[in-house]
């Protein structure tokens, strides 16, 4: 069964800071990988997904991440954070229905002045 | 196009009651999908529906139940509610591979 890991609970930046968010899968097959923000009290908005073909992939807000299939990792970064990047990130793995989509326990990421 | 929408937004239920939730899917979607969040961590797979059918189902109890309405709009009820059901429960909806969630329906269980 597929799964997600997320390392890191908590992380802060300064603003203008490069960020990176780490995400490690377990899929048997070639996994969908999605990265969602959540901000408090709210939904979830996709920022970027991977289904196949170029392994970088851009997303909104200035986000990327790099799909790397030898470390099963899925990391998502940002060259430099904007205070109003601070919220709450899940990476997920899914299935081409997207049923049982399996998430990650999330980062919480904070942006100092 | 209004997206995901979820009704209602909060929610304070009693022990033991029942609990119906809302979901109307993005335009042209046709597969919904519903999460639970409790709160610090990441949203569990509750069951997804498509064609009214229940399609697959997450680690849940039968206390949770859903429906799938013709026009795609979705219901999740949860029968007598304990304590630990108290949760952000969350409605996607769905074309393919790509989910589109809603704002959540905050439930309280006192």
């Amino acid at each position: 069964a597929q799964s997600v890991t997320q390392p890191d609970i908590h992380i802060t930046v300064s603003e203008g800071a490069s960020l990176e968010l780490r995400c490690n899968y377990s899929y048997g097959a070639t996994p969908y990988l999605f990265w969602y923000v959540q901000s408090p009290g709210q939904g979830l908005q996709l920022l970027l997904k991977y289904f196949s073909g170029d392994t970088l992939v851009q997303g909104i807000k200035g986000f990327e991440a790099e799909f790397k299939r030898s470390q099963s990792s899925f990391n998502l970064r940002k060259p430099s954070v904007h205070w109003s990047d601070a919220a709450e990130y899940f990476c997920a793995v899914g299935t081409y229905n997207n049923n049982d989509m399996r998430f990650g326990a999330g980062t919480r990421l904070t942006v100092k002045p | 196009d209004a997206g995901v929408t979820q009704s209602p937004t909060h929610l304070i239920k009693t022990r033991g009651q029942q609990v119906t939730l809302r979901c109307s899917p993005k335009s042209g979607h046709d597969t919904v999908s519903w999460y639970q969040q409790a709160l610090g961590q990441g949203p569990q797979f509750i069951f997804q529906y498509y064609e009214e059918e229940e399609r697959q189902r997450g680690n849940f109890p039968d206390r949770f139940s859903g429906h799938q309405f013709p026009n795609y709009s979705s219901e999740l009820n949860v029968n007598a509610l304990l304590l630990g059901d108290s949760a952000l429960y969350l409605c996607a909806s769905s074309l393919g591979v790509e989910a589109f969630f809603g704002q959540g329906t905050r439930l309280t269980v006192v």
